[in-house]
């Protein structure tokens, strides 16, 4: 089975500007789970999706939003950048959403504002 | 709100021994999740351990085992004749027990394996 996918695996953006993250998850999962990980403050919980439906959402401003399809594919959606949003985005899945089901991370979207 | 805290940023182990990683988490419910994680540099995250707080028994996963203390609300991770590919950053994260697909995650703790 393909692992995890996120495109891209880098970006440059400047502030202002907006920015759209994709995951793919692995086939037959129905749970997407958002993080952002930053030096300062590690590793925080954005949003989780689970049948399209957005299940979970973590204490992050309204700029950052997201959405799941169909076929469990997630993306994320930052507006206007500000340069603390310079960070690496991990994308999980699992096979439904549970507790005692293991996540499986993605490599990660390094975005960088300029 | 629950919290999960790392109070060692760095540890270092001699190849072949054995280390232990700590974590102490604060969580009012009865029921939870918690599991240690591996960040390998420039790799991505996979799971180590997984320990249900019902459950008394710790978890061992090969050279991996836990010391689960829920009375303390302590997790530790011992990691015993420690290998190169072991060094990593090693995260200890907490799920309540439902349908959720949150972890909250602690600061992480970055282990270097000396030959």
């Amino acid at each position: 089975k393909a692992g995890v996918t996120q495109t891209p695996r880098y970006l440059i953006k400047t502030r202002g500007q907006q920015v759209t993250l994709s995951c793919s998850p692995i086939s037959g999962h129905r749970s997407v789970s958002w993080y952002q990980q930053t030096p300062g403050q590690g590793l925080q919980f954005l949003f989780e999706y689970f049948s399209e439906t957005q299940r979970n959402k973590g204490n992050f401003p309204g700029r950052f939003s997201g959405r799941q399809f169909s076929n469990s594919r997630s993306e994320m959606n930052v507006s206007t950048l500000e340069l603390g949003d310079s960070a690496l985005y991990l994308c999980a899945s699992s096979l439904a959403g549970r507790s005692d089901n293991e996540q499986f991370f993605g490599p990660g979207t390094r975005l960088t504002v300029l | 709100a629950q919290t999960v805290t790392q109070s060692q940023p760095e540890m270092s182990v001699q190849e072949a021994e054995t280390v232990t990683l700590s974590c102490t988490y604060d969580t009012s419910e009865s029921d939870y999740y918690l599991f240690w994680y591996k960040q390998p540099p420039s790799r991505q995250m996979i799971l180590v351990i997984r320990q249900e707080a019902y459950k008394q028994q710790n978890a061992t996963e090969n050279r991996f085992s836990v010391n689960f203390q829920k009375a303390a609300k302590s997790f530790s991770l011992k990691i015993s004749d420690s290998q190169l590919g072991d060094a990593a950053m090693y995260f200890c994260a907490y799920s309540r027990s439902s349908n959720t697909g949150k972890l909250i995650f602690g600061q992480g703790t970055t282990l270097q394996v000396k030959p």
